[in-house]
């Protein structure tokens, strides 16, 4: 099983500043890693897949990087409601499909 | 816009059985571009995949839940079903079902979610 970890636990930024948000493969995964966006209260909302791709509807504000094992989510200019609970997962090998444990965004 | 509801008890005994239901709307389960999928999270803590169907029958589990899990389908519902045997408090969580593109094996839409407690 592929483990995903991903770093910091938190990040506590303010409005219009940048995000960076790591994510790291326990083995190779190529490019197969998909981002998600959760709210609390809410399903989690596919961002990026393919490690730089945006999902449908996503702004350009959101820019993913990274292959093999390291993989990194850029917000450039954070807006107010980008603060939200950041999953990143692995698609490369499974079953089964991992996540990592989450990087909580706040204010 | 297809649109995924999850439905089925708040509250399951211990050793019982969870039973929940996705029901699609807005397109069909009978469909070669998607698998639907089970998707779990405990109070607090993060995502943790269950398994999926596909339309012909083929199923995948994870390998942690594979003895006590089954997904099945009723395509005359446009619903798909997750049953998982012998729970206990760790099965406590959200479940959510979604649904993964077959050809980029990504979750590009989930249901509400429903949270399922085990208690007596």
């Amino acid at each position: 099983e592929v483990v995903m970890t991903q770093s910091p636990d938190i990040l506590s930024l303010s409005p219009g500043e940048r995000a960076t948000l790591s994510c790291k493969a326990s083995q190779s995964v190529s490019a197969d890693v998909a981002w998600y966006q959760q709210k609390p209260g809410q399903a989690p909302r596919l961002l990026m897949y393919g490690a730089s791709i945006r999902a449908t509807g996503i702004p350009a504000r959101f820019s993913g990087s990274g292959s093999g094992t390291e993989f990194t989510l850029t917000i450039s200019i954070l807006q107010s409601e980008d603060f939200a609970v950041y999953y990143c997962q692995q698609y490369n090998n499974w079953p089964p499909y991992t996540f990592g444990p989450g990087t909580k965004l706040e204010i | 816009q297809q649109q995924l509801q999850e439905s089925g008890p708040g509250l399951v005994k211990p050793s019982g059985t969870l039973s929940l239901t996705c029901t699609v709307s807005g397109g069909s389960i009978i469909s070669s571009s998607y698998y639907w999928t089970w998707i779990r999270q405990p109070p607090g803590k993060g995502l943790e995949w269950i398994g999926d169907f596909y339309y012909s029958g083929t199923t995948y589990y994870n390998p942690s839940l594979k003895s006590r899990v089954t997904i099945s389908a009723d395509t005359s519902k446009n619903e798909f079903s997750l049953m998982l045997t012998s729970v206990t408090a760790a099965d406590t969580a959200v479940y959510y079902c979604a649904r993964k593109n077959y050809l980029l094996r990504i979750f590009d839409s989930w249901g509400q979610g429903t949270l399922v407690s085990v208690s007596s």
